[in-house]
């Protein structure tokens, strides 16, 4: 079964600090991959996804992810974290020719001033 | 932009009462979904349908029934509430196809008391 692991429930950086979400998968195939975030109350919002074209992928609000397939990961980046990035980050994977997403358990980002 | 619109927004519901959660899109998509969001476990796929017409079991579907009504509806009904569905319910709808993006509603926040 697909899957993907989120290491830290939680992170915290300054502002401006360099941030870095760590998602690994599990698949025996191909799978696509994603970022979403959620703000407090709100649902949820597609960062950006892993299509198997380019292995560097950039997403909105100046977030990126790298696919290794020798790592089996997909680490979401941001070089300059901003006050406003402080939100929960779900990793999640979809497995080649299917629809369903399987989500990881989040990371909740905490940006002090 | 509506979107994927859910209702209600919240619900306090006691212990073996029933309930219908309705979710409606005005993207043209064919797939639906529902999702459940429970700290520290992620969101979890309930029920999917991925056409009208057409509905199957997700990770955790007991004690739910699912409706496509139409292409755009895609209602979720909890028939005799338990403390244990006390969660946070997602909506979305995709296109068809892997790796398309999930578009997710605002979310209906559910109380089993």
């Amino acid at each position: 079964a697909q899957s993907v692991t989120q290491l830290g429930s939680h992170v915290s950086v300054s502002e401006g600090a360099l941030v870095l979400l760590r998602c690994n998968y599990s698949s025996s195939v191909p799978p696509y991959l994603f970022w979403y975030v959620q703000y407090p109350n709100q649902g949820l919002q597609l960062l950006l996804k892993y299509t198997s074209a380019a292995t560097l992928v950039k997403g909105i609000n100046g977030f990126e992810a790298e696919f290794k397939k020798s790592e089996t990961s997909f680490h979401l980046t941001k070089p300059s974290a901003h006050m406003s990035d402080a939100a929960e980050y779900f990793c999640a994977v979809s497995p080649s020719g299917f629809q369903k997403l399987v989500f990881g358990t989040g990371t909740r980002l905490l940006v002090s001033p | 932009n509506a979107g994927v619109t859910q209702t209600p927004k919240f619900q306090v519901l006691k212990t073996g009462q029933s309930m219908t959660l309705q979710c409606a899109q005005d993207m043209n998509h064919n797939s639906m979904y529902w999702y459940r969001q429970d700290p520290g476990m992620g969101l979890r796929l309930i029920y999917y349908s991925a056409s009208e017409g057409t509905t199957d079991k997700g990770e955790v579907p007991n004690g739910y029934n699912v409706s496509r009504l139409n292409k755009r509806e895609f209602s979720l009904r909890l028939e005799s509430a338990a403390p244990s569905q006390t969660s946070v319910y997602f909506c979305a709808s995709s296109e068809s196809g892997s790796g398309n993006t999930i578009y997710f509603g605002e979310g209906s926040w559910l109380t089993v008391v």
